[in-house]
């Protein structure tokens, strides 16, 4: 059973322009929720994170929306770049002491000059 | 810091050989996961170790699959006998603190094809 799941698969943006991903979840035992960064032929690396606690975080062009009644939550991409062409993946984690990352599928962006 | 290391980078082995990959996990976590990436399901928890003691194995695939962490800088995913269903990207992961949540510092992966 996916728990976490992941929209679109992949996405084509222009350069300067949003990129968006949604994510959708189930368990509401969740509480924390990470975005990862994966470039080719590398592992993927924590880029942003929230609490259900709070609707938004923004980390310079990247921020994460959280929709807690909706179960739902999203990463913007501002002022998108060829560099920011990557997979990206959200995932959820429960409880403390938790070390169990349920991770979306990925979205492989491209953003095109 | 030199990250987590893996090795070897690329493995292509025939079906039936026995395959390990290594991991060298950043200096001073005491956490240790194994992810397997296809695909089809996506990025999987196969195992992980707290203090060199395996705690969660029950993402491990099969018997063929077996993983050991000797000491705290070394850490061993070994599959007997390979299957061609075996082929994905193997990656090590470690983080700081058990339950350091979402923290996991990923290594480069290994990318085995079985044949």
């Amino acid at each position: 059973q996916q728990q976490v799941k992941q929209s679109p698969q992949s996405l084509i943006v222009q350069k300067g322009g949003i990129s968006i991903i949604n994510c959708a979840y189930e368990n509401t035992a969740f509480d924390y929720f990470p975005w990862y960064q994966q470039f080719p032929g590398k592992g993927p690396a924590l880029l942003i994170a929230i609490r259900p606690d709070v609707s938004e975080k923004k980390e310079g062009r990247f921020t994460i929306s959280f929709n807690k009644s909706a179960k739902q939550f999203s990463l913007h991409i501002m002022d998108s770049q060829p560099g920011d062409s990557a997979t990206y993946f959200c995932a959820a984690i429960a409880g403390a002491g938790s070390y169990q990352l349920t991770f979306g599928k990925g979205t492989k962006l491209s953003v095109i000059p | 810091d030199a990250g987590v290391i893996q090795s070897p980078r690329h493995e292509v082995t025939e079906m039936g050989q026995e395959v390990t990959l290594r991991c060298k996990p950043i200096s001073g976590h005491n956490s240790l996961f194994w992810y397997r990436q296809t695909m089809m399901r996506g990025l999987e928890l196969l195992i992980y170790f707290n203090n060199n003691v395996p705690i969660d194995d029950s993402g491990m695939p099969e018997d063929r699959f077996s993983a050991k962490m000797p000491n705290a800088s070394f850490s061993t995913l070994k599959i007997q006998p390979s299957e061609p269903r075996d082929s994905a990207v193997y990656f090590c992961a470690s983080s700081l603190l058990a339950g350091a949540k979402g923290e996991q510092y990923f290594g480069p992966g290994t990318r085995l094809t079985v044949t």
